[in-house]
């Protein structure tokens, strides 16, 4: 089974800031990577597909970035209602989903 | 983009069953697959396992073969996951979400099920 390793497991960050997060395959799973918004008690959203492709309706301010075993989330400008759980997940081989980082306030 | 809604809040008994069913609307039932995805209290997603709809075809992640069952009623547009010999570890909120073709991520998803097992 692919493993998925996202870092940081919590952010802390205020709005306006630039965030990262990054997440690693235990093997590579070419550019086979999603990205997932999930709000407390709310089922996760589609974000970015293949990658880097932005999902329909997702603000320009969300970006995808990698390659391989290696990827990247980025927010460009945080805004309030990006205060939430990410999680990547891969969909090279089955699909397997990372721990999940949070970002607070 | 479909819409999906799902069974309510249950209770269950250690070693008893659950049947949980996921309604599609808002696109042809058998144009995309299935997938049941499960999420347990303060914890992160893990894959179950899809059914095509229009073939009856299921994949079961191996960590549930042999106690979790997916089937559908194309009748009414509507895919059941069924559980066998429940554990407090099965414990978990409940999603299921679409995927427009087989090996791509998750596009729609219920709104979720919470099963609780108790004694």
């Amino acid at each position: 089974d692919i493993q998925m390793t996202q870092s940081p497991s919590t952010l802390s960050a205020s709005v306006g800031d630039r965030v990262t997060i990054t997440c690693r395959a235990s093997q590579s799973v070419d550019s086979w990577l999603a990205w997932y918004q999930q709000k407390p008690g709310k089922a996760p959203k589609l974000l970015i597909y293949k990658a880097s492709s932005l999902q329909s309706g997702v603000p320009s301010r969300f970006s995808g970035s990698g390659s391989g075993t290696e990827f990247t989330l980025t927010i460009s400008s945080l805004q309030p209602d990006d205060f939430a759980t990410y999680y990547c997940q891969q969909y090279n081989s089955y699909w397997t989903f990372g721990q999940g980082t949070k970002v607070e306030i | 983009q479909v819409q999906l809604v799902q069974s309510g809040a249950e209770v269950k008994k250690p070693g008893a069953s659950l049947k949980v069913f996921c309604k599609a609307s808002g696109s042809t039932f058998s144009d995309y697959y299935i997938h049941w995805v499960r999420q347990a209290p303060g914890q992160g997603l893990e894959w179950m396992g899809w059914i095509n709809p229009n073939s009856g075809g299921t994949n079961y992640a191996q960590k549930f073969q042999g106690w979790v069952t997916m089937t559908r009623d194309t009748s009414i547009s509507t895919v059941y996951m069924e559980m066998s010999r429940l554990t407090p570890d099965d414990t978990a909120m409940y999603y299921c979400a679409t995927s427009l073709q087989l090996w791509l991520p998750f596009d729609s998803w219920g709104q979720g099920t919470l099963i609780t097992v108790s004694s």
